[in-house]
């Protein structure tokens, strides 16, 4: 079966520190990936996907970055935190479902930077 | 600007009504999904509308694409304390490798006992 695996589950940094958030995914190859961030406005954000190893598309000019250093593999990173970086942070994957494509989500990350 | 004006943004009723909450945009979608968001959850696909006028039934729960695939509603049907949650509606704009969605800011739906 195919899964999505995020974590941590939580997160508490200081403002200035680094960060680094992964997600993994199993049972498919070449999956698109895609990394949302939540904040209090409740919408999703979507701040960058990638439809291939090392192949990255920023959506939102930013303090972040990301990776993908492996097929299955997503790293969502920023060098120094800001107390706007703060929120909740989802990454996901695109299928080909009956009757068109869907995201499957991960749990999730809260961040929260103090 | 939000591509997608999800509406009301808070809805609270008792166990037992019906109701209806709505996505509209000026864009065309190729496709529109609706998802269910628990708290500290993330969200979960209900379903996706591809055809214009196309209208999907999961129980109860009634999915529809406007005509011209830039609006949908849902609607729910005697509604029950489990149907509490987040309810996003996203639209794709794009297709094949390049396929993502925009989301709208959701409708928070409490149902009371």
């Amino acid at each position: 079966s195919q899964t999505i695996h995020q974590w941590p589950a939580t997160l508490v940094q200081p403002v200035g520190s680094p960060l680094s958030l992964e997600c993994t995914v199993e049972g498919t190859s070449n999956p698109n990936l895609y990394w949302y961030r939540q904040a209090a406005g409740r919408g999703l954000q979507l701040l960058f996907y990638s439809v291939g190893i090392g192949q990255i598309s920023s959506e939102v000019p930013q303090n972040l970055s990301a990776s993908r250093p492996q097929d299955r593999q997503f790293i969502l990173s920023s060098k120094k935190l800001l107390l706007s970086d703060s929120g909740f942070y989802l990454c996901a994957w695109s299928v080909l479902l009956k009757g068109g494509r869907g995201y499957t989500f991960g749990s999730g990350t809260r961040l929260t930077v103090v | 600007t939000q591509l997608l004006e999800q509406s009301p943004q808070f809805l609270s009723i008792q166990e037992g009504e019906n109701l209806t909450v709505y996505c509209n945009s000026s864009s065309v979608f190729s496709s529109l999904q609706w998802y269910r968001q628990e708290p500290g959850e993330g969200p979960v696909l209900l379903v996706t509308v591809v055809t214009g006028g196309e209208v999907k039934k999961l129980k109860r729960l009634t999915f529809q694409f406007g005509d011209a695939r830039k609006d949908s509603s849902l609607h729910i049907t005697a509604a029950q304390p489990g149907d509490t949650g987040l309810y996003l509606c996203a639209g794709a704009l794009g297709g094949g490798s390049n396929y993502k969605l925009t989301f709208g800011k959701g409708t928070l739906l409490t149902v009371n006992p």
